[in-house]
């Protein structure tokens, strides 16, 4: 596997479920990120994870719990979730969350809808 | 605020032919950098070219090139001799030297006609 992969690539809960999307980077990348992309809305940025500390959280609900138990890796668990918040969910990495320069490698997603 | 301004939903070109897409973007920062990325429907967001504000010279990779206009704050992408599998959404970003977040416009959507 090369680059970042997503999985499951498509997801259907209910709002009483709990599931969790995982990411995976295979570029020695220091920082992880996740973004929300909704319909008819810019990219949001959720999470940045460097040196796997998380160092932002954007405002997100509390329903949505990150965890990066490595460098490599990064989770977004759900649970209770509203139907707004059905969305594409993108994971990317860069290998330095501070290099102006450094471009974001993106994984291909995850389509959620919650029911 | 909006910091990036993608002021075309949808586009058109015919096949062959070159594209402009703009992007204008807001910034107090001396220091900044602009990408832009290409979104197939397949969902992955795909790099395509950076632009730093200290760079003299405007960006160039293969068939992309970067019109930047640091006065007018806008960098505006350049796709010459259109593919049909250019057609996809296409997102300018800016990163700050005082916001190190990588902020989004909301897209412009390419079709390519054959």
């Amino acid at each position: 596997e090369t680059g970042v992969t997503q999985t499951p690539r498509h997801l259907v809960m209910g709002m009483t479920n709990k599931k969790s999307l995982k990411c995976e980077q295979h570029l020695g990348h220091n920082a992880m990120y996740w973004y929300k992309q909704s319909a008819k809305k810019p990219l949001e940025l959720m999470f940045v994870y460097s040196l796997e500390e998380r160092v932002e959280n954007n405002s997100v609900p509390s329903r949505f719990s990150p965890e990066c138990p490595n460098s490599s890796h990064l989770f977004l668990h759900l649970h209770t979730l509203q139907p707004e918040d059905s969305a594409l969910y993108l994971c990317a990495s860069s290998q330095d969350r501070l290099l102006i320069d450094n471009e974001q490698f993106f994984g291909p997603g995850t389509r959620l809808t919650v029911l | 605020a909006q910091k990036i301004t993608q002021t075309q939903p949808g586009m058109f070109v015919q096949e062959k032919e070159a594209v402009t897409l703009d992007c204008t973007y807001d910034t107090s920062d001396q220091s900044y950098g602009l990408f832009w990325y290409k979104q197939p429907s397949s969902g992955e967001m795909i790099f395509l070219i950076y632009q730093g504000s200290y760079d003299e010279q405007n960006a160039t990779e293969g068939r992309y090139s970067l019109n930047f206009q640091k006065a007018r704050k806008s960098a505006n992408l350049v796709i010459s001799a259109s593919q049909l599998g250019d057609s996809a959404m296409y997102f300018c970003a800016m990163r700050e030297w005082n916001n190190n977040d990588m902020r989004f416009g909301a897209g412009t959507r390419l079709t390519v006609k054959p």
